[in-house]
């Protein structure tokens, strides 16, 4: 069972709808989850992070966790193609100082 | 501007050729970090360094060596490189480990060992 799994995609949603992402980590002893985009020959960018259970909101993206169920999600409402990207989990592991990603979902939103 | 910079951006070698790909930050950020990222494989970290002279494996550590003099470089040694070695490597900084503290991560350096 790999550390941290996504959904390899492609997530495709039209223009203007709400974009679910979903994220899946076998650590129970994770405390930090974070949410990278990655545009295609760029280097991820950090659009997110959460600690606690429950939802945290920033513009058009939310991030949910779940610890007990050990899955994080990210979803942003009001997609844009600006949005079309591919959306990396990353969970803390190794007692804390190491970052473990998973492979990445892409999402595409069509107009 | 606040920036990590690596180089070179492309490089392609041969196998056993010693090589270094270098990492710097102008931030005066602590934390430092090198990933590999392959198709299917994801983004997987290779080393890591909380401060200067401190440095600790990641999860891919094997094949590579790395080293913190001083705060703002972090160069990537490959010894002896071999072909499975071939991949899109990345640095990046942050002023501690965790956020708030955003993690910067370099443009890239796309490897080819033939």
């Amino acid at each position: 069972q790999k550390e941290v799994e996504q959904n390899s995609g492609p997530l495709s949603v039209p223009e203007g709808a709400i974009a679910s992402l979903n994220c899946t980590y076998s650590d129970r002893g994770s405390q930090s989850f974070f949410w990278y985009r990655q545009y295609s020959g760029k280097s991820p960018e950090l659009i997110m992070f959460i600690y606690s259970n429950g939802d945290k909101e920033d513009g058009r993206f939310t991030a949910q966790l779940n610890k007990a169920s050990q899955y994080v999600s990210l979803l942003i409402r009001d997609s844009q193609p600006s949005d079309s990207a591919t959306y990396l989990c990353a969970v803390t592991t190794g007692g804390g100082n190491k970052l473990t990603f998973g492979t990445g979902t892409q999402l595409k939103v069509e107009l | 501007e606040a920036q990590v910079t690596q180089n070179p951006r492309y490089l392609i070698t041969v196998t056993g050729k010693k090589l270094t790909v270098t990492c710097s930050q102008n931030m005066n950020h602590e934390y430092m970090s090198w990933y590999r990222q392959d198709p299917g494989l994801g983004l997987r970290q290779i080393y890591y360094s909380m401060n200067v002279e401190v440095t600790d494996k990641g999860d891919v550590p094997e094949g590579y060596k790395v080293s913190r003099k001083e705060k703002r470089n972090f160069p990537l040694i490959l010894e002896s490189p071999s072909p499975n070695q071939t991949s899109l490597y990345f640095c990046a900084s942050s002023l501690h480990f965790l956020p708030p503290d955003t993690q910067y991560f370099g443009p890239g350096t796309r490897l080819t060992v033939l």
